[in-house]
C-alpha cells in the first residue's frame, strides 16, 4: 500500500506569491493531519479534518493559511500571501480510527523556502 | 493542556553502547496515548509504537525498548547495541484518548552514533 503521498517535495518561491501543498493521504483513512516543523517551534500541527469535515484549526498561523479537504483521498494547504517566517516542513498525515485510535502516518513533507 | 519534554537535546554515542533517550510528559487526562517518531537524516517521521496510558507493561522490539512509567510520567526509550543507522532525531509525543487527535511533540533528541 503506498503511504502518505506529499507534493510538491521542495518548494522555493518569494514572498508574496501564492503556494499550494498538496496532500494525499493512505487510502481508508478518515483523519488528515497537517503538521509545520521549524527550527524555532519545532513540530506543531496546524489543522486536521475527520472525514473531511474540518475539526481543529486552532493552530493555523492567520488569515494567510487556508486548508481544504474536497474528498477522502486529497487535501490542500494554501498560504496566500507567502512570507519568509512560512518557511518550513510542512508534513501531512493521516490516521484510521478504527484500526489503532491515532497512530498517525506521516509523509515525506514538503520542505518550503520563501525568498 | 498537554506538554512533553524531551531534555536531552543531542546525545553522541558509539556504535554498541546502549543509549536511553529521556521523555517526561503532562497531561491532565486520566487516559491518553504516548508515542515515539523516528526522524532520519532524509526527513521522513517514522512512527516507532504507540502506548495507551493504562498499559503499563514494558515493550520490547527487536533492540528497542520501552519504558512507561505512569507514576513519573515519563516514557522513556532505549536502544540496545546502538548502530550508526540509528542516527537520527527521535521526538516523543503524546495525544487525548478520546475528543483532539493532534500529537503533541517534544522538542526531539538528535542522536549521533559514531562508528
Amino acid at each position: 500500500d503506498a503511504g502518505v503521498i506529499q507534493s510538491p517535495r521542495h518548494e522555493v518561491t518569494e514572498m508574496g506569491q501564492e503556494v499550494t501543498l498538496r496532500c494525499k493521504p493512505i487510502s481508508g483513512h478518515d483523519y488528515l493531519f497537517w503538521y509545520r516543523q521549524t527550527m524555532m517551534r519545532g513540530l506543531e500541527l496546524l489543522i486536521y479534518f475527520n472525514n473531511n469535515v474540518p475539526i481543529d484549526d486552532s493552530g493555523m498561523p492567520e488569515d494567510r493559511f487556508s486548508a481544504k479537504m474536497p474528498n477522502a483521498s486529497f487535501s490542500t494547504l494554501k498560504i496566500q500571501p507567502s512570507e519568509p517566517r512560512d518557511s518550513a516542513v510542512y508534513f501531512c498525515a493521516s490516521s484510521f480510527s478504527g484500526g489503532r485510535p491515532n497512530e498517525q502516518f506521516f509523509g515525506p513533507g514538503t520542505r518550503l523556502t520563501v525568498l | 493542556a498537554q506538554k512533553v519534554t524531551q531534555a536531552q537535546t543531542e546525545i553522541s554515542v558509539v556504535e554498541k553502547e546502549d543509549v536511553t533517550l529521556d521523555c517526561v510528559y503532562e497531561t491532565r487526562d486520566t487516559t491518553y496515548y504516548l508515542f515515539w517518531y523516528k526522524q532520519p537524516p532524509s526527513g521522513e517521521l517514522v512512527f516507532l509504537i504507540r502506548r495507551n496510558s493504562f498499559d503499563e507493561q514494558n515493550e520490547i522490539s527487536g533492540r528497542y525498548s520501552w519504558n512507561f512509567q505512569k507514576s513519573t510520567s515519563s516514557f522513556n526509550f532505549t536502544i540496545t547495541a546502538s548502530q550508526v543507522v540509528d542516527s537520527a532525531v527521535y521526538f516523543c509525543a503524546l495525544s487525548h484518548h478520546t475528543g483532539r487527535r493532534a500529537l503533541t511533540f517534544g522538542s526531539g533528541t538528535r542522536l549521533q552514533v559514531q562508528p
